[in-house]
């Protein structure tokens, strides 16, 4: 069975500051996709990565970057200098190759001051 | 390219009356996805469509909930009859095979 844990239910950090949201999963597939998505309070999932799991590379993209850690089982999203606009909640979510479930994690609810 | 439609964006029902969503994926998806997403929560995946064809609906309350993907495009979502725990957000999602799911902007159930 999957299943997706974020550990961090609420993070609220001061404008600039840097954060990590953290994802640890569970999976008997030796072949999957790691995901982020962003939901603002407008509501709309928005994709923000992908990541396979014969591929941990880091990725950078601005200031957002995300961790893949195979040995650990975790996914993690950093964003550097925080911005009020970054205010959402993130759900990382893990998918099975092929036509596999989807499963998301609870989110994390993040809150940048000014 | 537009996106994933969904109607109605707010729906108010009395438990035990039928209601019904509906989903217009991205052009192209072969996949389409329909979540239940409770005030806190993760979407809860309820059913998964290849095509016209079911891939996962082990999460979908069938003696309530049935949904259909007629000729592989358009979906519905059908819940009959709603009990008040079926407050929900519901979302449809569209993918290509199972990479990146783009999400349409949900319908809001209130079962009073």
């Amino acid at each position: 069975a999957q299943k997706v844990t974020q550990a961090q239910t609420e993070i609220s950090v001061v404008e600039k500051e840097d954060v990590t949201l953290d994802c640890v999963y569970e999976t008997r597939d030796t072949t999957y996709y790691l995901f982020w998505y962003k939901q603002p309070p407008s509501g709309e999932l928005v994709f923000l990565i992908r990541r396979n799991s014969f591929d941990e590379q880091n990725e950078i993209s601005g200031r957002y970057s995300w961790n893949f850690q195979k040995s650990t089982s975790s996914f993690n999203f950093t964003i550097t200098a925080s911005q009020v606009v970054d205010s959402a909640v993130y759900f990382c979510a893990l998918s099975e190759a092929g036509a596999g479930k989807s499963t998301f994690g609870d989110g994390t609810t993040l809150t940048v001051k000014p | 390219e537009a996106g994933v439609a969904q109607s109605p964006r707010y729906k108010i029902i009395e438990k035990r009356q039928s209601v019904a969503f509906w989903c217009n994926p991205i052009s192209g998806h072969a996949t389409l996805y329909w979540y239940q997403q409770i005030l806190g929560q993760g979407p809860k995946l309820l059913i998964q469509f290849q095509n016209n064809g079911v891939v996962d609906d082990s999460q979908l309350p069938k003696d309530r909930f049935s949904a259909e993907r007629l000729k592989g495009v358009d979906s519905t979502l059908k819940i009959q009859p709603a009990k008040l725990e079926d407050s929900a957000v519901y979302l449809c999602a569209s993918s290509l095979l199972t990479y990146e799911q783009y999400f349409g902007p949900g319908t809001r159930l209130t079962v009073t």
